[in-house]
């Protein structure tokens, strides 16, 4: 699977937005952009996948970029349960291994009160 | 809810002792099932693919004859560290998939094994 490069860490205040870079530039065609997250002493979440078009969920948005080499996961109003290591990750979902991961660092989130 | 029941969620044990780690699919067959490691402040690390019916698949570095992966059926996976050492002290994670191909994956919530 290409590679994935995230910040190492962002903060945000309650209440407010939160964009999380990830920048994908070998992503091939069949590649699907995933977000996964992991809460302290938890296995990691599923958040939100797409490929080519932006996605929406009840817990965030997905914005694609149109030459699909970054994406930007947004949680529209930070809580203080959304402090997580955030995990992009890219699975070509035509490949044999698929599920098989490979972890970046992900992003530490932090939000204020 | 949960899609995927990994138990126990924490053990310790003594060293030299085994301990065995299930992980189960909860409304769907799995065929496939990964296991992964995680050091603290580590990001989680693929050791095995575990496949129903057949063995399992070790990354480079993990020894089979240690980490004992059983997928006797559709949806139970276990993993079983062999003669536990301090070393082997981690937070061991499951994972799953079903059908279709694009479909989110599902973890486990964990396991915290301490080796004492």
């Amino acid at each position: 699977d290409a590679k994935t490069t995230q910040p190492n860490s962002m903060e945000s205040n309650e209440e407010e937005p939160v964009h999380l870079p990830c920048n994908h530039s070998t992503i091939s065609g069949t590649d699907y952009i995933h977000w996964y997250r992991q809460l302290p002493s938890q296995g990691p979440e599923y958040v939100i996948h797409g490929l080519t078009s932006n996605v929406n969920n009840r817990m965030a948005s997905l914005a694609i970029a149109e030459d699909r080499k970054s994406s930007t996961l947004i949680l529209h109003r930070a809580t203080l349960r959304d402090a997580a290591v955030y995990y992009c990750i890219l699975i070509n979902a035509g490949g044999t291994s698929y599920g098989k991961l490979t972890f970046g660092q992900g992003t530490i989130l932090t939000v204020h009160p | 809810g949960a899609v995927v029941s990994q138990h126990p969620s924490w053990v310790i044990c003594k060293s030299g002792t085994s301990v065995k780690i299930e992980c189960r699919s909860l409304d769907f067959q799995a065929t496939t099932m990964f296991w992964y490691r995680q050091f603290p402040k580590q990001s989680l690390m693929l050791m095995a693919t575990s496949n129903e019916g057949s063995k399992a698949t070790y990354e480079q570095g993990v020894e089979k004859d240690k980490f004992l992966i059983n997928h006797a059926s559709l949806t139970l996976s276990t993993l079983t560290v062999t003669s536990a050492h301090p070393e082997d002290s981690s937070f061991y994670i499951c994972s799953t998939r079903r059908a279709p191909r694009n479909s989110p994956l599902h973890f486990g919530n964990g396991t915290r094994l301490t080796v004492t």
